[in-house]
């Protein structure tokens, strides 16, 4: 079992439409969870943090974390098809002695117009 | 502010040539990472450094050494390249362990 699963998609949704990403992580231990958007071809930039259970809310993305069932999700509201990327999940958890992150393979979104 | 940068945007290498990848940052940050990118296995972290002085290994270590140069600066060098080593190669860093870590512009090395 992977430590960090995502779906690899495709994710296709219409322009305006909510997109839902998801993804489970395997270490109990794990401690804050972030979401970054990779476009072709450039280095991943960071989009959302989440520490705690419940909902986070920034602009159009909200996080959404559920530590009980180890699935943290985000959702991009009124999707735009400058959001057509791919969305990698991490999830810090100890290991020998740092904070190690782990990235999920990423779901790649493609908002039509 | 420039954040991370990478020197290097593309590299081709023959298999046995060694190589450095050189990585700076101006955040005045504590922790510098390494890490490579392969199609469908996300980011794997290959060696790290929490503070100036010291480095330890991450997940992918082997065929590798780094260099922490000084606070600034944080080197990635493949001594005896290999095919298995074509990826995208990605430099960060943060202001601590705990903390957002920010990712440079990458390097896509392909070796023959």
């Amino acid at each position: 079992q992977k430590e960090v699963e995502q779906n690899s998609g495709p994710l296709s949704v219409p322009e305006g439409a909510i997109a839902s990403l998801n993804c489970t992580y395997s270490d109990r231990g794990s401690q804050s969870f972030f979401w970054y958007r990779q476009y072709s071809g450039k280095s991943p930039e960071l989009i959302m943090s989440i520490y705690s259970n419940g909902d986070k809310e920034d602009g159009r993305f909200t996080a959404q974390l559920n530590k009980a069932s180890q699935y943290v999700s985000l959702l991009i509201r009124d999707s735009q098809p400058s959001d057509s990327a791919t969305y990698l999940c991490a999830v810090k958890a100890p290991s020998g002695g740092y904070n190690k992150l782990i990235f999920g393979a990423g779901t790649r979104l493609a908002v039509h117009p | 502010n420039a954040g991370v940068t990478q020197t290097q945007k593309f590299q081709v290498l023959k298999t046995g040539q060694s190589m450095t990848l050189q990585c700076a940052q101006d955040m005045n940050h504590n922790s510098m990472y390494w890490y490579r990118q392969d199609p469908g296995m996300g980011l794997r972290l290959i060696y790290y450094s929490a503070s100036e002085g010291t480095t330890d290994k991450g997940e992918v270590p082997n065929g590798y050494n780094v260099s922490r140069l000084n606070k600034r600066e944080f080197s990635l060098r493949l001594e005896s390249a290999a095919p298995s080593q074509t990826s995208v190669y990605f430099c960060a860093s943060s202001e601590g362990q705990t903390d957002t870590q920010y990712f440079g512009p990458g390097t896509r090395l392909t070796v023959l």
